[in-house]
């Protein structure tokens, strides 16, 4: 079946510092690439998306890249706050469907 | 966007006893979805909830097992049957506003099986 692959696992970084998370998609028709934010004991809730037909887009402190080609693409948080930790998934839209692939999530630990 | 309001937020259940947890938006939306998410793990998708026939199950996911309601485009339940400590999860409702656009999830049930 179709899968998306994320890394790393967990990350820590300092305060300030900023945080790249990496995503592999196997569906090469999706087209819709959502990243949600859960923090504990809560709901996951999006952050930033993308679609295919752009290969970058901001908010803020937040950007996401797309590489259709290589079926890539990743989260990017400068400036990193305390308040950004928490845990990140990626997700793919399955093709002609309405369903989410989630990858397996990316614990961000934000030092102070 | 969508507001979606599920319940029981938590409960501690006896092994071979079923949960029905119940999910309500508050807008007609023609595709829900039930998701599990194990601790430490990400969400896996159970089955897609359609308004006016069965729902749609994911492989290794079965309707006797998860038994899902949709009498309408407002609500739908989702019951885990004959639990055990396996069961024990996260189960969040989700709905999408349409093709190609990020999909709103409920507060979760956390379920416990003793």
């Amino acid at each position: 079946g179709e899968n998306v692959e994320q890394h790393p696992s967990t990350l820590s970084v300092q305060e300030g510092d900023s945080a790249v998370i990496k995503c592999t998609y196997s569906d090469s028709a999706s087209n819709y690439f959502p990243w949600y934010k859960q923090e504990l004991g809560k709901r996951p809730q999006l952050i930033i998306d993308i679609r295919s037909n752009v290969g970058e887009k901001k908010d803020q402190r937040i950007a996401v890249t797309l590489n259709k080609t290589a079926k890539h693409f990743s989260l990017h948080i400068t400036e990193t706050q305390p308040e950004d930790s928490a845990v990140y998934f990626c997700a793919a839209l399955l093709s002609g469907t309405y369903k989410y692939i989630f990858g397996t999530g990316t614990r961000l630990k934000v030092l102070a | 966007s969508a507001v979606i309001s599920q319940k029981p937020s938590r409960d501690i259940c006896q092994r071979g006893t079923s949960l029905t947890i119940q999910c309500q938006v508050d807008s007609q939306v023609t595709m829900m979805f039930w998701y599990r998410q194990q601790p430490g793990q990400s969400l896996t998708l159970i089955a897609t909830a359609n308004q006016g026939s069965e729902a749609t199950y994911e492989s290794g996911f079965v309707i006797d097992k998860f038994p899902i309601s949709r009498p309408n485009l407002t609500f739908s339940t989702l019951t885990v049957s004959n639990m055990s400590p396996e069961d024990s999860s996260i189960y969040l409702c989700s709905v999408g506003a349409g093709m190609n656009t990020e999909a709103f999830f409920g507060q979760g049930t956390r379920l416990t099986v003793v």
